[in-house]
Order: structure tokens, then C-alpha cells, then sequence
């Protein structure tokens, strides 16, 4: 089952514009988001986090929204570079201990110089 | 800086062996963490282990996958009697333990079953 999605399997934005990337989850266990970077040939690389006692969590162009009520948290990449071109996979996990982590499919972003 | 490292990176087998593979996790994490990805879909949970402990492994995929981490160290999963629909990427990943650490991941190894 699906608890975690990401109904854009891919999204493509002009360097320097805004990208947004959408993320609703299903189960209201989940208390603890994350969001993870992929580049080819390479493991996912954790990019930042979000509890569900915040709304908003940000660190540097990224910052992530939780809309608990919604069950939806997007990431925002402003402005949006090249090298942020990658897949980027929504997680969450329930509790305070992250040992079951839901994964969505994921979504290509592709930032066009 | 040495993060989590796995081996092979690679492997093509034949229906109905078996194979193990190998993750080494960041030296301070005692949390590791196996997961298996398919092609267009994100990672899925299968075991994990708090030091040699193996805390959770129902979410393994059958009674063909089994892990193991005898010292607290570095951890092996095998698949026995190997099945085309095994085939996919296996990711290992790391993390301390107690409350929300992330978890870091290893390059993966990529199954390929004949």
C-alpha cells in the first residue's frame, strides 16, 4: 500500500524559478517527513526534515511545508540551479524513532539552464 | 570521510542461486537499515538491526531473505533461490539510534536475476 505519494513523476523548471515539489501521505501516524536527494549511480542523500509539531522548516534555497490537516508536505527549491537536477523522494516515518520509513515513488526534477 | 560503503556494486545471477551482499555502515551509527528499490518506485523498508540486534524483520520480502550483523558492524543480506522478481537495487543505510536521526545510504548494489 502507498502511504507516501508523489503523483509527479517529474517536473521541469527554468534556473533561478521556483520548484515545488508535492508530497501527501495517508497514514496519521506519520510525524516525521523527510526529503531526499538521488543523483544517478548514487545512494539517496538526506536533504532535510520536518516534524509534525512545525509547519515550516528551512535551510538555505530549500524549505519544506507540512499542511498536517491536508496530509501533505511540499519542498521548495528557490532558486533553483543545475545541479539540483536529481530525483527527490518524500519519507515519513511514525513515532519518534525512524526505524519504519515510508518512501513515495519519487520525482525527476530537471532544471534547464 | 567514509560513508556508507557496499559490495558488490553489481551482481548477475542465475535463477535459483544464491547471493549475500555486503554493507559496511558509518563507524558511530549502531543503526543499519536494508532496503530494496524497483525500477520507478521509491525505497522499501525490509529489515533493521540496532546493533547486532535485528529489530524488525517482517517486513522482509519471504523466508528467502535473511540479514545478519554478528558483530554490530558491518551487515550481509542473502537471497536464496533467486527469482527474476528479485531483481532490483539493494540499499543499505545507516543512522544513530533513539529519536529522528537520518538515515544515511550506501550506494546500493543492483541485482540482476537471469
Amino acid at each position: 500500500d502507498q502511504q507516501v505519494k508523489q503523483n509527479s513523476p517529474s517536473l521541469s523548471v527554468q534556473e533561478g524559478r521556483i520548484s515545488i515539489l508535492n508530497c501527501d501521505y495517508t497514514n496519521s501516524m506519520f510525524d516525521y517527513f523527510l526529503w531526499y536527494k538521488k543523483y544517478p549511480a548514487e545512494g539517496p542523500t538526506f536533504l532535510i526534515s520536518i516534524s509534525s509539531i512545525k509547519d515550516k522548516n528551512e535551510d538555505g534555497r530549500f524549505t519544506v511545508f507540512l499542511n498536517k490537516s491536508a496530509k501533505h508536505l511540499s519542498l521548495h527549491i528557490v532558486p533553483s540551479q543545475p545541479g539540483d537536477s536529481a530525483v527527490y523522494f518524500c519519507a515519513a516515518s511514525p513515532g519518534n524513532n525512524n526505524n519504519d520509513m515510508r518512501f513515495g515513488a519519487g520525482t525527476r526534477l530537471t532544471v534547464k539552464p | 570521510d567514509t560513508g556508507v560503503s557496499q559490495n558488490p556494486r553489481h551482481k548477475i545471477t542465475k535463477r535459483g542461486q544464491n547471493v549475500t551482499f555486503r554493507c559496511d555502515p558509518i563507524s558511530e551509527h549502531n543503526r543499519l537499515y536494508w532496503y530494496r528499490q524497483t525500477l520507478g518506485q521509491g525505497p522499501e523498508f525490509l529489515t533493521y538491526f540496532q546493533n547486532e540486534a535485528q529489530l524488525e524483520k517482517s517486513r522482509l520480502l519471504s523466508d528467502r531473505f535473511s540479514a545478519e550483523r554478528p558483530k554490530g558492524s558491518f551487515s550481509t543480506l542473502e537471497i536464496q533461490r533467486t527469482e527474476q522478481g528479485d531483481s532490483a537495487m539493494y540499499l543499505c543505510a545507516s543512522s544513530l539510534a533513539g529519536g529522528n536521526y537520518e538515515q544515511y545510504f550506501g550506494p546500493g548494489t543492483r541485482l540482476t536475476v537471469t
